[in-house]
């Protein structure tokens, strides 16, 4: 069964960093391109980043591009989001998920999802 | 590339068909997937391609397409399927949701 286990959530201060990992089993992690989506308290979804399977290309939301950076490690079969520079609306529960490809393709779709670490950004 | 989804929210009983709807500002061919939410939960892929069902997804949905207009049917809808809807466009980067369709209980 495939799963994915987010963790590394919490509170921080705005100006802060956090790191998020997700765990993969279940499936041959490297390849598959893996991503990160947020969900601010009730609000919908939103893309944060994709990375290929080995690591190799990246992708960023706007929002975020410059202050987030995304990352694997193959071996650990981990995935990971450093956050740098934290703002209030950076304040959503962060989900993984798993890519239907290799590398961030037109067509692309997100399955199965990790249940999610919660970043709350305050003083 | 912006996803306007409607109606934002509906109530329907046990039993209705509902039908929810996802335009796409552009052409994005058939790249298109719909996720379905629950409280707490996250979120679970329902179609992808616009028409086809995941694996281990009742047959009572489905999903279809119209140019840029894109729509998910519940057939008969089950108490299990009171949720909030979203659909993803994966056509090009910035990847995209809908803003979501709340699915109450009437």
């Amino acid at each position: 069964e495939v799963q994915l286990l987010e963790s590394g959530g919490g509170l921080v201060q705005p100006g802060g960093s956090l790191r998020l990992s997700c765990a993969g089993s279940g499936f041959t992690f490297s390849s598959f391109g893996m991503s990160w989506v947020r969900q601010a308290p009730r609000k919908g979804l939103e893309w944060v980043s994709s990375i290929s399977g080995s690591g190799g290309t990246t992708y960023y939301a706007d929002s975020v591009k410059g202050r987030f950076t995304i990352s694997r490690d193959n071996s650990k079969n981990t995935l990971y989001l450093q956050m740098n520079s934290l703002r209030a609306e950076d304040t959503a529960v962060y989900y993984c998920a798993k890519d239907r490809y290799l590398v961030v393709t037109p067509g692309d779709w997100f399955d199965p999802w990790g249940q999610g670490t919660p970043v709350t950004v305050s003083s | 590339i912006q996803m306007t989804q409607s109606p934002s929210s509906l109530s329907a009983s046990v039993g209705d068909r509902v039908t929810i709807t996802c335009r796409a500002s552009q052409s994005i061919t058939n790249y298109l997937n719909w996720y379905q939410q629950k409280p707490g939960k996250a979120p679970k892929l329902l179609i992808y391609a616009a028409s086809s069902l995941q694996s281990g997804v009742p047959s009572r949905f489905s999903g279809s397409e119209s140019g840029t207009d894109f729509t998910l049917t519940i057939s008969t809808l089950q108490p299990e399927d009171f949720a909030t809807y979203f659909c993803q466009q994966t056509y090009s980067s910035p990847l995209t949701f809908g803003g979501g369709t709340k699915v109450e209980i009437k």
